[in-house]
């Protein structure tokens, strides 16, 4: 079945370590994008990428990184400059730029 | 940043009743309206995504409608199940690939 696989489901960082996540999609999207969702926030844009080996800063980059070498991949690491790291991340693909967003089902990362 | 506002925050309804949130986004450079429906635990599902003012859109008992020119849309579900308690995102699509998501409103049906 196609679709896209976030891993891990918990990751647990301590201070001032870099984590990565996972997302990896098997439904031939060009454009891949990863969110940010805080208690009693709408969902924020980290990065996006709409072709292999090029991407965008959203609205909240700073502190976070990604890399698009595949299609398929598009993994987010969370540096340590990023000043508040706890959240729940999501990770998207889309067929097109007005298409709709397919969602995997999430990293909740907690700095210990 | 565009601001999308939705409304109510939360609803609490009975089975078989009817029921209607409202999305409200700028107007100005408009690309596309999305909902999406969040299920605790689960990943978000996409639901609809407009485009055209006085589009209108049905999945089985939810539809949604667009107003573009006063930047507003409605998602109604019919005769709601215990199912259908979920949290409904709405998102705006401006001139760029960006979505800018409202908070959602949170269902709940009780039985």
């Amino acid at each position: 079945d196609g679709g896209i696989t976030q891993s891990p489901k918990y990751l647990f960082r301590k201070e001032g370590q870099n984590v990565t996540l996972s997302c990896e999609q098997n439904l031939n999207h060009d454009a891949m994008y990863w969110y940010r969702q805080d208690p009693g926030q709408g969902l924020r844009l980290i990065y996006y990428s709409q072709i292999v080996n090029d991407f965008q800063k959203g609205d909240i980059a700073e502190g976070y990184s990604v890399s698009r070498e595949k299609k398929e991949s598009f993994p987010l690491t969370v540096t340590s400059a990023q000043k508040n790291p706890t959240a729940f991340y999501l990770c998207a693909s889309s067929i097109s730029r007005r298409g709709l967003r397919l969602f995997g089902q999430g990293t909740r990362l907690t700095v210990v | 940043i565009l601001n999308v506002e939705q409304s109510p925050q939360s609803l609490h309804v009975q089975e078989g009743d009817s029921t209607n949130f409202t999305c409200s986004f700028p107007s100005s450079n408009f690309y596309a309206l999305h909902w999406y429906r969040w299920e605790t635990a689960k990943s978000p599902e996409a639901l609809f995504v407009m485009t055209l003012n006085g589009d209108e859109k049905k999945k089985g008992r939810i539809s949604a409608t667009l107003n573009t020119k006063e930047g507003y849309s409605y998602l109604y579900i019919k005769g709601s199940q215990p199912e259908d308690s979920a949290t409904y995102l709405c998102a705006s699509q401006g001139g760029s690939e960006k979505l800018v998501f409202g908070k959602g409103t949170k269902l709940t049906v009780n039985p």
